[in-house]
């Protein structure tokens, strides 16, 4: 079955920098890629999204992109503020009929001031 | 509007005991989740309907049962309350295949 590895599991970073948080995959029949967010105590909210049948996706100073061949996909966010501190998930689904997304572990992120 | 609804918000309740997570969605979607969090964050699939239908079934202890009265709608009825139990619980929605789902705020349980 789909394995969805996440990697780091802590990041930090500057305020102002970028951060970029990976995922890799195992099953090649994958073609949908979302991200969520889950702020402390919050619900996890979907930021971005990505299908098989583009590279790169861009929504402000969010961007994900999708290397087929090699079954990664990351997440990039520029010029990052304080309230890009949460935890990211990663997920894969192959939209057939089980409907079922297969999580990463998640991605601590936390911005220093 | 609140698009995905959970009650109760919080649940704290004593070892043993039996309890219900109620979950209603006004999003018209077919498919509808429940999730495990525990203290570690990771997201768990536990169960998911479509259209009423159960359709995943994780390996779940058999004292977690899933009802849905119809798809707008996702219960959670747990038996014998066990401290490992003790997690945030969150229902979800999405109108099936590779399509977002969608969060209600959670439900977390403690047990004491």
């Amino acid at each position: 079955g789909e394995n969805v590895e996440q990697h780091p599991s802590t990041l930090s970073v500057q305020e102002g920098d970028s951060a970029v948080i990976k995922c890799t995959y195992s099953d090649s029949a994958s073609n949908y890629f979302p991200w969520y967010k889950q702020e402390l105590g919050k619900r996890p909210q979907l930021i971005i999204d990505i299908r098989s049948n583009v590279g790169e996706k861009k929504d402000q100073r969010i961007a994900v992109t999708l290397n087929k061949t090699a079954k990664h996909f990351s997440l990039h966010i520029t010029e990052t503020q304080p309230e890009d501190s949460a935890v990211y998930f990663c997920a894969a689904s192959r939209g057939d009929s089980n409907y079922q997304l297969i999580w990463g572990a998640g991605t601590k992120l936390i911005i220093k001031p | 509007d609140t698009a995905v609804s959970q009650t109760p918000k919080y649940l704290v309740t004593q070892m043993g005991n039996d309890k219900s997570i109620k979950c209603e969605q006004n999003l018209g979607h077919d498919t509808m989740y429940w999730y495990k969090q525990d203290s570690k964050k990771f997201l768990k699939i536990m169960f998911s309907y479509n259209n009423k239908e159960l359709i995943i079934n994780e390996t779940v202890p058999n004292r977690f049962s899933p009802k849905s009265p119809d798809k707008a709608h996702l219960n959670l009825h747990i038996n014998s309350l066990e401290l490992g139990d003790s997690a945030v619980y969150f229902c979800a929605s999405s109108p099936g295949g590779a399509q977002p789902q969608h969060f209600g705020d959670g439900t977390r349980l403690s047990i004491l």
